[in-house]
């Protein structure tokens, strides 16, 4: 049974920093990880979805990559702003006969202006 | 393009209550999955459709909550009757076909005293 670790579980960090969010997974016959941001009172935004062949994603000041082998996922944030405070969600899907995402219990980052 | 649209957001009961929820996923996709989302926690797949046909309820605890999705569309999460437990945010989600990236609406928050 897939399970997913985030690590740490809250981050206080100065506007302006770059900083990087953990995910970790212990079956690595993932077919992709994905990224989420939740922020409070509203659903989960899709950030960025890696797929098992690729070791990592770019969008904006956002990077994700994707280690199978060690089981490891990492969100690096660059340049940190106010509006990144949320709660950030990994979730891992391994396929097989159900799609249902896999997440860990989530990051929340708090960006001191 | 609309989001998927979920109500009400908000609902408290008391416990041995019965309560339902309402989602309408985004427009063509042919999976839904509602999951569960304990304070604290990353949300938990209840139950995945593929248009009206269930996918996985593996971890519906059938003896208190249903399920339906009448013509492949909108769908309904019931709890009958509610525990104490079953406080959490439930989330709507759907994607076009499977496997594909899910898209979540805001979620019912539920409280139950």
């Amino acid at each position: 049974k897939q399970e997913v670790t985030q690590i740490p579980a809250a981050l206080s960090v100065p506007e302006g920093e770059n900083l990087v969010l953990n995910c970790s997974f212990t079956d690595s016959a993932i077919y992709n990880l994905q990224w989420f941001r939740q922020d409070p009172g509203k659903g989960l935004t899709s950030l960025l979805l890696i797929q098992s062949s690729q070791r990592e994603q770019t969008s904006g000041r956002l990077n994700a990559s994707l280690d199978k082998s060690s089981g490891r996922s990492t969100l690096y944030i660059a340049a940190s702003q106010p509006g990144d405070s949320a709660t950030y969600l990994c979730a891992a899907y391994s396929g097989g006969g159900a799609d249902g995402l896999t997440f860990g219990k989530g990051t929340h980052l708090i960006i001191q202006p | 393009e609309a989001g998927v649209a979920q109500s009400p957001r908000y609902k408290i009961i008391e416990k041995r209550q019965s309560v339902a929820f309402w989602c309408n996923p985004i427009s063509g996709h042919a999976t839904l999955y509602w999951y569960q989302q304990i304070l604290g926690q990353g949300p938990k797949l209840l139950i995945q459709f593929q248009n009206n046909g269930v996918v996985d309820d593996s971890q519906l605890p059938k003896d208190r909550f249903s399920a339906e999705r009448l013509k492949g569309v909108d769908s309904t999460l019931k709890i009958q009757p509610a525990k104490l437990e079953d406080s959490a945010v439930y989330l709507c989600a759907s994607s076009l076909d499977r496997p594909n990236i899910q898209y979540f609406g805001a979620g019912t928050r539920l409280s139950v005293l």
